[in-house]
């Protein structure tokens, strides 16, 4: 079974800085795909950025960018010119291309953006 | 452009009473369906999910069951709350664009079993 770990249960960033999210998975396959949500205060999952594994171009929109490190495993979050709207519970999930499309979550990330 | 809608957005109910969470999508035909479930300070635990009218799939055993009696209808149930029912609980769609399956959640509904 897939697992997903996200060890940073919290962070902090000065307004304007940047900051790193990580997350690392655990998968015996080889297609899939990973996505960062953000969920604000309100507790509406929001999703923030996507990866393709078979594509070695990170991906990035916006602010927000990945570092994907398919044999590492890791998929890091950098959020760039933080503004205090991006203040959030961060969460990894995995999806496999195979099956119901089920997401697999980690833990998440609290992020506090410091005026 | 799509939308979702879930309700109640807050519920309290007692042990052993009945459940009933609707959720609706707007916007799109034939979707994925799926329905999560949050626990305090942890990520989202699939529950249920459907791939069309009548076709549910559980995830977890638990007293809890879904229904989806029209296509862009997703219903959660339960027959007698326990108190380990209690979490946030949020009902998402995806439907096969580029076979990339991206969900998109709801506003959730949050559940107090006392």
């Amino acid at each position: 079974a897939q697992t997903v770990t996200q060890s940073q249960p919290e962070m902090s960033v000065q307004e304007a800085e940047t900051v790193t999210l990580s997350c690392t998975y655990d998968t015996s396959e080889s297609d899939y795909y990973l996505f960062w949500y953000k969920q604000p205060p309100s507790r509406q999952m929001i999703l923030v950025i996507r990866q393709e594994a078979y594509k070695q171009q990170n991906a990035t929109e916006n602010r927000f960018s990945v570092n994907f490190q398919k044999a590492a495993k890791s998929f890091s979050l950098k959020i760039s010119d933080s503004q205090l709207g991006d203040a959030a519970m961060y969460f990894c999930a995995y999806r496999t291309n195979f099956g119901n499309e089920k997401l697999t979550f980690g833990t998440g990330t609290r992020l506090t953006i410091i005026p | 452009s799509q939308t979702i809608h879930q309700w109640p957005a807050t519920l309290v109910q007692p042990v052993g009473s009945p459940l009933s969470l609707e959720c609706t999508v707007e916007g799109t035909s034939n979707p994925n369906l799926y329905w999560y479930r949050q626990a305090a300070g942890r990520g989202l635990q699939l529950l249920f999910y459907s791939v069309g009218i009548g076709q549910i799939s559980s995830e977890v055993p638990q007293n809890l069951s879904a229904s989806r009696p029209q296509d862009r209808q997703f219903i959660l149930s339960s027959k007698k709350l326990l108190l380990s029912d209690s979490g946030f609980y949020l009902c998402a769609w995806s439907v096969g664009l580029q076979a990339i399956y991206e969900q998109y959640f709801g506003p959730g509904t949050r559940l107090t079993v006392t």
